[in-house]
């Protein structure tokens, strides 16, 4: 059973850019979490998507947005990329909004120069 | 609001010993997962357990070991024997199963543990 998958592993993108991160989740998940993680602020919890509808969100600016399609495959979007913004991004998976284990891809490594 | 405290920043201990990780957790919700995550060099977080609130069986799993402990809110992480190989972050998370409650992932700030050999 494949795991989750995220796409690219590495980026490195200009201030003012935008971006866009793709997740593939467990087949049969139908939740994806998508988180940040810092140095300074550690593992921070972005949004959540269930059934294709945004379940949860955290408390991060709008530039940070996200989408789920029909195949449960996630993508989340950053424009206008700060310097703040370089970080690894987490996509986890489920089978549910609070339904058992998440499972987490490698992540992106973003670069924000 | 959830809240989970690693205060243990950094452990190095040498192969063959054991050591135990804490965590300790706020939440007011009655029902709740927490979980137990390792994350190697690699990056990806790799599941090691989950508990449920209302079950405070422990667990040992080969040189695994967890003791949940719902009176003092801590969830603790044993490793026998540690191996080299078991050097990586490791991170404790909780996250509420009630529907009322925002149900995302609220983790620790990690500990990394160093197996010297």
């Amino acid at each position: 059973k494949a795991g989750v998958t995220q796409t690219p592993r590495y980026l490195i993108k200009t201030r003012g850019q935008q971006v866009t991160l793709s997740c593939s989740p467990i087949s049969g998940h139908r939740s994806v979490s998508w988180y940040q993680q810092t140095p300074g602020q550690g593992l921070q919890f972005l949004f959540e998507y269930f059934s294709e509808t945004q379940r949860n969100k955290g408390n991060f600016p709008g530039r940070f947005s996200g989408r789920q399609f029909s195949n449960s495959r996630s993508e989340m979007n950053v424009s206008t990329l700060e310097l703040g913004d370089s970080a690894l991004y987490l996509c986890a998976s489920s089978l549910g909004v609070a339904v058992g284990e998440a499972f987490f891809g490698q992540g992106t490594r973003l670069t924000v120069v | 609001a959830q809240k989970v405290t690693q205060a243990q920043t950094e452990i190095s201990v040498v192969e063959k010993e054991d050591v135990t990780l804490d965590c300790v957790y706020e939440t007011r919700d009655t029902t709740y997962y927490l979980f137990w995550y390792k994350q190697p060099p690699s990056g990806e977080l790799v599941f090691l357990i989950r508990r449920n609130s209302f079950d405070e069986q422990n667990e040992i799993s080969g040189r695994y070991s967890w003791n949940f402990q719902k009176s003092t809110s801590s969830f603790n992480f044993t490793i026998t024997a540690s191996q080299v190989v078991d050097s990586a972050v490791y991170f404790c998370a909780l996250r509420p199963i009630s529907s009322g409650s925002a149900r995302q992932l609220t983790f620790g700030s990690g500990t990394q543990l160093t197996v010297l050999p």
